[in-house]
């Protein structure tokens, strides 16, 4: 069954360094999204993406963020320079359509930054 | 305001048990999605529900939906230890025209079933 791919499974950085995120979503799917989870805390939605532009943002997405597909398989987020509270579990999730479908998520990758 | 509340926090039953979780929303909604999330690992989609609709299964599992009170249960049935998880309800806004929407997490039911 096709699944959301994630790199890496843990990442280590130290503050104000930049780190890129990696997921490739399911092959047909067309929309895309950036999810993060503090530990402890709820699931938050971070960015969605679609036809090459980003489609929606929250709050937390602000200028030290942001995404790209770099080609026809990789989504990526970059976090430009990394503080403290940006330690969290990242999800990378696609789905066919938007608002009406199932989002499938990636297995997460864990980052801390010290 | 908070959106996809679920409750209990928490809920320890007997394996072979049912389990209940239930999830109140504030908002208008597309779908509210059920997932599972095995400690620090990823999210496991369940089930999606659509607005207009009330009931669904899949499985052992018994989803209800009711837009008018604005929320949702999740009955897993006969429980097994391997269900011990947490349980999230998720939502996904009407609709705006905009564009894509992200879902709408609650903090979770955390779920153990004893052996």
């Amino acid at each position: 069954e096709p699944e959301v791919t994630q790199t890496p499974s843990h990442q280590v950085t130290q503050m104000g360094q930049e780190v890129i995120l990696r997921c490739v979503p399911i092959s047909n799917h067309l929309y895309f999204y950036w999810y993060r989870q503090i530990l402890g805390q709820k699931v938050e939605f971070l960015v969605s993406f679609y036809n090459n532009e980003i489609s929606e943002k929250s709050e937390i997405f602000d200028d030290q963020f942001s995404v790209e597909r770099p080609d026809g398989s990789n989504f990526t987020l970059k976090i430009r320079s990394t503080k403290l509270e940006d330690s969290a579990m990242y999800f990378c999730a696609s789905s066919e359509w938007t608002g009406e479908e199932t989002q499938y998520f990636g297995p997460g990758t864990r980052l801390l930054v010290l | 305001s908070q959106q996809g509340e679920e409750d209990p926090q928490a809920l320890s039953i007997q394996e072979g048990e049912n389990a209940t979780m239930n999830c109140s929303y504030k908002t208008s909604i597309n779908n509210l999605q059920w997932y599972r999330q095995n400690s620090g690992r990823g999210l496991v989609h369940l089930i999606l529900i659509r607005s207009n609709e009330r009931e669904k299964h899949s499985g052992r599992l018994r989803v209800t939906l009711d837009t008018s009170k604005k929320s949702s249960s999740l009955l897993i049935t006969a429980s097994r230890a391997a269900d011990t998880a947490s349980y999230f309800c998720a939502t996904a806004a009407m609709y705006s025209g905009g564009g894509a929407d992200g879902l709408t997490f609650g903090k979770g039911t955390h779920l153990i079933i004893q052996p």
